[in-house]
């Protein structure tokens, strides 16, 4: 079963305006992570966001914040007062927890949602 | 703040041929995460490093190997090099002291197999 699910493959939002890209998330652990990132057509992998699996708060980044609905299991990033320059692709990945103390945990991703910003 | 370097950013092969990918990750990270994008995916983890020793491995090709190094800097390696082995290959590192240990991508690798 799919861990990270994106269900958007491409979005439009007319600049200035407001845009939520959907993720939802599989996971039996109690402690996680969910991250959300950019990749422009250039190619790099940007660091957006970071919301834990017990924060209580919605994380905020700016012009960046995560819906974050635990029951639901999904964790949405909104962006606000959109911009030409955030036409990329989005992809949400969760962290689940560590095996074993010192042990690293790789990221799993969604399958991405293409943003375009209209003029 | 200094990022994640790789290298080399682009890198043409022949098939058969082998390409040895190097990842210099953010001082202080104690981690370091190898990924590969192909074409129209998401990136797919392929093997990671913890304080210099092997933590995490996906089921990839005996042809694909990887160590990190005392200076933390990790390398790559794939041999017999296929078709199917072009893709965008990431490096990220992170440091496992904070609750987030978000992981920081540098700007990737460019393989093509002709």
């Amino acid at each position: 079963a799919q861990k990270i699910t994106q269900t958007q493959p491409g979005m439009f939002v007319q600049e200035k305006e407001a845009v939520t890209l959907d993720c939802t998330y599989d996971t039996s652990d109690q402690s996680y992570g969910l991250f959300w990132y950019k990749q422009p057509s250039s190619g790099e992998m940007i660091f957006l966001i970071y919301q834990g699996s017990y924060d209580e708060q919605n994380a905020t980044e700016g012009r960046y914040s995560l819906n974050f609905q635990k029951a639901r299991k999904s964790a949405n990033l909104v962006i606000s007062a959109s911009q030409l320059g955030d036409s990329a692709m989005y992809f949400c990945a969760m962290r689940e927890r560590r095996i074993s103390s010192g042990s690293a945990r790789q990221l799993t991703f969604g399958s991405g949602t293409q943003l375009t910003v209209l003029p | 703040a200094a990022g994640v370097i790789q290298s080399p950013r682009h890198l043409i092969k022949e098939k058969r041929e082998t390409a040895t990918l190097k990842c210099y990750p953010i001082p202080r990270h104690d981690t370091v995460y190898w990924y590969q994008q192909g074409p129209g995916q998401d990136p797919q983890f392929l093997i990671s490093f913890y304080e210099k020793m092997q933590s995490d491995k996906e089921s990839i090709p005996d042809r694909f190997s990887a160590q990190q190094f005392s200076d933390y800097h990790s390398e790559l390696n794939m041999s017999s090099l296929e078709l199917g082995d072009s893709a965008l290959y990431f490096c990220a590192s992170s440091f496992t002291g904070t609750s987030q240990e978000t992981q920081y991508f540098g700007p990737g690798t460019r393989l093509l197999v002709l």
